[in-house]
């Protein structure tokens, strides 16, 4: 079944301590982003990659680093974690065909930070 | 940078009408995507644009590229309608994708 799959899926953790939460996809996508969402202010893009070793900023990329060293799968690294931090998070894929591709959605992940 | 508005905000209709949810972005664009967004979080992809019209189902989407508006339209609308929709765009080259606040929508029985 073609998916993108997130864990964890739920994760309460303390200021300051490293996470990391994975993604990855079995389409063979060539772009992969994470978003997050929160009240009032909807989605926004914390990073993305077009391909392997190749990735940019998004909207809200402060905090967060992200790598691309395999196709199928795009981590996201939270170092140094706070309480500002706290949302649902979201991985997507595509194709990357110009910019046109749908995206698929993995199922989220929510983080608080205490 | 592209605003994105989206309108209404809430919506609230009854089992069988006509919906109407609208886009509108401040700069162009090489792709629209409407994406919906059920209670319990899971995102969908609904439709993507880059110009005309695409239909799935009760499902109809639109774009006018020089007016800068999208327009997403449910007919014969049933509960299990219900959800966020959410309009999202992407500019020009390697652009990352830019969200709507969503339309809450409620379709009463």
């Amino acid at each position: 079944e073609a998916q993108v799959t997130q864990n964890p899926r739920y994760l309460i953790t303390v200021t300051g301590k490293k996470l990391t939460v994975t993604c990855s996809q079995n389409m063979n996508h060539e772009y992969m982003s994470w978003y997050r969402q929160d009240p009032g202010l909807g989605l926004r893009q914390i990073y993305y990659s077009m391909n392997v070793e190749v990735t940019d900023k998004g909207d809200v990329p402060e905090g967060y680093k992200v790598s691309r060293k395999e196709k199928r799968n795009f981590p996201l690294i939270l170092e140094s974690p706070s309480p500002n931090q706290t949302s649902l998070y979201f991985c997507a894929s595509s194709l990357w065909d110009s910019g046109y591709g749908e995206q698929f959605f993995g199922p989220g992940t929510r983080l608080t930070v205490l | 940078k592209n605003e994105v508005e989206q309108s209404p905000q809430n919506l609230t209709a009854q089992e069988g009408e006509f919906i109407t949810i609208n886009c509108s972005y401040s700069v162009g664009i090489s792709a629209l995507h409407w994406l919906q967004q059920h209670p319990g979080g899971g995102i969908v992809s609904l439709f993507m644009l880059s110009s005309g019209k695409k239909k799935h189902g009760r499902l109809i989407a639109t774009i006018n590229i020089q007016e800068k508006h999208s327009s997403l339209h449910i007919t014969a609308s049933h509960p299990r309608d219900s959800a966020v929709y959410i309009c999202a765009v992407r500019g020009g080259g390697a652009d990352g994708l830019t969200f709507g606040k969503g339309t809450h929508l409620i379709i009463q029985p």
